[in-house]
This record gives structure tokens, sequence and C-alpha cells, in this order.
């Protein structure tokens, strides 16, 4: 099955630590993507990744930060510098095939920081 | 600011209705629009999506209106089933290489019997 995966579904962490986030695609994909949804505010972009070893900031990357090791793997991981960790984190892939325009999204980390 | 404003932000509709969902948006530079679904605790499905070069795309009971001078789209759901109770983004693409989404802020559905 192709698809995206994201591990774990639901996270608890202390205030003042640092938690790292999975994503792993199957699709072939060149792109990925990190969001974060809270209630009312839709999804706000906080990192993407076109290539390999590249990765650009988004709308709200402050407190957070990526890597992009493998085109499969896009890992997120939530700093003690970020001030209201608690949301749905989602992670997308796309293909950079021209005219294919569509973002795959993954089923989502529930993340609670208390 | 919000580059995709969508309203209602909550819609409550009976069986059979049409719902109707509406999407507003200023950069002319955005060259696709796709409309999301998501049930609770998913990630988004793609359900539908439009180019602005047409201004219907209907697929099943799904119709996306684009008006491009107003810079306005919709997404009606004809004959709205219960099945259909779903949170949905519209999002819009920068006509860059990067790919970017630009997403509104959800509308709630609720398909009452």
């Amino acid at each position: 099955d192709g698809g995206i995966t994201q591990s774990p579904k639901y996270l608890f962490r202390k205030e003042g630590q640092n938690v790292t986030l999975s994503c792993e695609q199957n699709l072939n994909h060149d792109a990925m993507y990190w969001y974060r949804q809270d209630p009312g505010q839709g999804l706000r972009l906080i990192y993407y990744s076109q290539i390999v070893n590249d990765f650009q900031k988004g709308d709200i990357a402050e407190g957070y930060s990526v890597s992009r090791e493998k085109k499969e793997s896009f890992p997120l991981t939530v700093t003690s510098a970020q001030k209201n960790p608690t949301a749905f984190y989602l992670c997308a892939s796309s293909s950079r095939q021209a005219g294919s325009y569509e973002q795959y999204f993954g089923p989502g980390t529930r993340l609670t920081v208390t | 600011q919000q580059q995709v404003k969508q309203s209602p932000q909550s819609l409550i509709v009976q069986k059979g209705g049409i719902s109707i969902i509406n999407c507003a948006y200023e950069n002319t530079a955005f060259d696709y629009f796709p409309w999301y679904q998501q049930f609770p605790g998913k990630g988004p499905a793609l359900l539908i999506a439009i180019r602005p070069d047409v201004s219907e795309k209907k697929e099943g009971r799904f119709t996306i209106s684009f008006n491009k001078s107003a810079k306005q789209f919709s997404l009606h759901i004809m004959d709205s089933q219960p099945g259909d109770s779903a949170t949905y983004f519209c999002a819009a693409r920068s006509g860059s290489w990067a790919n970017n989404l630009f997403f509104g802020t959800g509308t709630r559905l609720t398909v009452i019997p």
C-alpha cells in the first residue's frame, strides 16, 4: 500500500522537553510538508522540503526544526522553544512533476504538552 | 494574514439538501484550487480541484464553481448525506515551483437525517 505514515498517533510530553514526530512516505514524492492544525485556524505550514537535504521555513517555523536526510522521511522536532506546542500535526507529500499539484496527507499526530 | 478566506465556519443542512461553502482570495497568481475533506482524527483528503481556466467542475454530487473576476470559488454538495458530515477546507496553490498550498480556516458541515 502506498501512502504516508505518521507515528505515533497520540503523543504526550512534559513542558520543556523536545519531541520528534515521524513522517514516512512510500509514494516516491520529492516534496514533503509539515502543517499544524488548531481549531478554527485551518492548516498552517511549518516547514517544507522540495528535495533531500534541503528545506524551507513556512509561516510558523519558530520553535520547530526538521531534517530531510532521506527522500522517504521528514521528521519534525518540536522544541521547548515552541510556546504552544499542543496541536494536531499533519505531514503531507506531493510530486514535483509538472501539473501534479495534489498534496497527500498522513493521518496526523496529536501532541499534548502539559 | 489569511490568504484564503472561507465561510461559513459551520453549516447544518438537512439530508437531501444542498450544502454551499464559499472561499475568496486576493492573490491572482494562484493557479490551482482544491477542496479537502477531513473526518475527525484523520488527515485531509482531496475531494475535488479546479484550475482557473474553467468556471465549473463536477464530480458526482460535488461541484466547484469558480469566478475568476470576483476571485471567489465555492463548493456545492448536492443531495447532502449524513456521511458527508466532516470539515471542508478550500485551498489555493501559489504559482511557484514550491507547490505550496494556502488553506482556508475550514467549515464544519453537519448533515442531519
